[in-house]
């Protein structure tokens, strides 16, 4: 069964350092990759997809089929950036958008 | 302004009563989905519609029913038989397998 998993619940570290949420999957298929974040008191919204190669907002996430990776990465932390972030995974079979999600892990970005 | 409209924002029901949250889309997207956030858990899929009159179980479907009677509409019943419905209920919606899931804002039940 696919299965996402982010191992940190909370990442915290301080404006201007780099940042590196980590995403791992398990799924045997050909699996599309997502990241997606909440902002405070906003709706899930999509922040990049690994299809698309391009980076959104300084993010960018390199998908990793040998280390089964898609982790998520930022050289310079805002404090803006502070958010839940989501990974997720989606089966290029199926005939319909079903995402399986990670647990989230929350970015705190300090001054 | 097209988008994805859950209501209300906040519900409280009573241990045994039924409780249906909405959710309303006008972006014209033939799929809808409804699923539901734990700390800790992330989201997880309770049931999903692909097109009008039809839909199936997601991956925790038990004590949940929906209807899908109209393209934009697509209302969740908890039911008496969930047996743990305290949770925050996200609604999605998208064009296509192709494009990303669109989310509504929520609505947070508890069920004392």
């Amino acid at each position: 069964a696919q299965r996402v998993t982010q191992p940190e619940k909370l990442l915290s570290v301080f404006k201007g350092a780099p940042v590196e949420l980590k995403c791992n999957y398990s799924y045997s298929g050909s699996p599309e990759l997502f990241w997606y974040v909440q902002y405070s008191r906003q709706r899930l919204q999509l922040l990049l997809r690994h299809i698309s190669r391009e980076s959104i907002k300084g993010f960018t996430a390199d998908l990793n089929k040998g280390e089964t990776s898609f982790h998520l990465k930022k050289p310079f932390a805002q404090e803006e950036d502070s958010a839940m972030y989501y990974c997720a995974l989606r089966d290029l079979n199926t005939g319909f958008q079903k995402l399986v999600f990670g647990t989230g892990t929350r970015l705190l970005v300090s001054p | 302004d097209g988008g994805i409209t859950q209501s209300p924002k906040y519900l409280f029901r009573k241990e045994g009563q039924n409780v249906t949250l909405s959710c309303e889309q006008n972006l014209n997207h033939d799929a809808m989905y409804w699923y539901r956030q734990d700390p800790g858990q992330g989201l997880r899929l309770i049931y999903y519609s692909q097109i009008v009159n039809d839909f199936q179980k997601g991956d925790i479907a038990e004590g949940y029913s929906v209807s899908r009677e109209k393209k934009e509409s697509f209302p969740l019943t908890v039911t008496s038989a969930q047996k743990n419905p305290t949770a925050f209920y996200l609604c999605a919606s998208t064009i296509d397998r192709g494009t990303p899931l669109h989310f509504g804002n929520g609505t947070r039940l508890t069920v004392t």
